[in-house]
């Protein structure tokens, strides 16, 4: 089945500082999510990105879809983005949709 | 516009009790997910509806997991007979399309005890 493997686990920085994250798939994925879970909240959809780079305020994605590889950079990260994120993929043809194990960021004041 | 709802936020079950978790997708949505969060498995699909149609029954979960979408704007997650290893908490998504961006619901956090 598919695989969707996140890196690093946690992540701790200073706020003001870049976060980069990394998601990693087994298949080609049509569909793309990243998804921002508050400590104890429900689940936000980021960025939709099956393939090239989008932005939304101060996060970045960029997806290279041939190399099986997606990453989220947060720049000039604040405390408010503590949290974990999570990458989901899905593949046309199969409905199912996996989620990574998530990064959780701390981000210190 | 609401977003996706979900009722109750919090339920405690006895073993072997019926719980039936209750969700609002968001207005005009098609599709209808529900999943299972846990620390230990992360976030698991359980059942997914388009056009209230079941796609996605849960394989492993379906035993003791039912899902149905009586109408566009309503789903329930029936869970019968409960276990203590069902303690989670369970969210619904809606999307337009099973491609484009899914909405979470605030989530229902399960004990069974």
């Amino acid at each position: 089945g598919q695989q969707v493997q996140q890196s690093p686990s946690s992540l701790v920085l200073q706020e003001g500082e870049n976060a980069e994250l990394q998601c990693n798939f087994s298949s080609t994925a049509t569909q793309l999510q990243w998804f921002y879970q508050s400590p104890g909240g429900s689940l936000v959809s980021l960025l939709s990105n099956p393939s090239g780079t989008k932005h939304t305020g101060r996060l970045t994605s960029t997806t290279v879809t041939k190399e099986r590889r997606s990453s989220l950079h947060i720049s000039s990260s604040q405390t408010t983005d503590s949290g974990t994120y999570l990458c989901a993929i899905d593949h046309y043809g199969n409905e199912k949709i996996t989620f990574g194990a998530g990064t959780k960021l701390t981000i210190k004041p | 516009d609401a977003g996706v709802t979900q009722t109750p936020r919090h339920e405690v079950a006895e073993k072997g009790q019926t719980i039936i978790l209750k969700c609002e997708p968001v207005s005009g949505h098609n599709d209808l997910f529900w999943y299972r969060q846990t620390k230990i498995q992360g976030l698991e699909l359980l059942s997914y509806f388009r056009s209230k149609s079941l796609m996605e029954d849960g394989g492993a979960f379906k035993d003791r997991f039912k899902a149905e979408m009586l109408n566009s704007s309503f789903s329930t997650l029936k869970i019968q007979p409960t276990e203590p290893k069902d303690s989670a908490v369970y969210l619904c998504a809606s999307s337009f399309t099973g491609r484009d961006t899914q909405y979470f619901g605030p989530g229902t956090r399960l004990l069974v005890l």
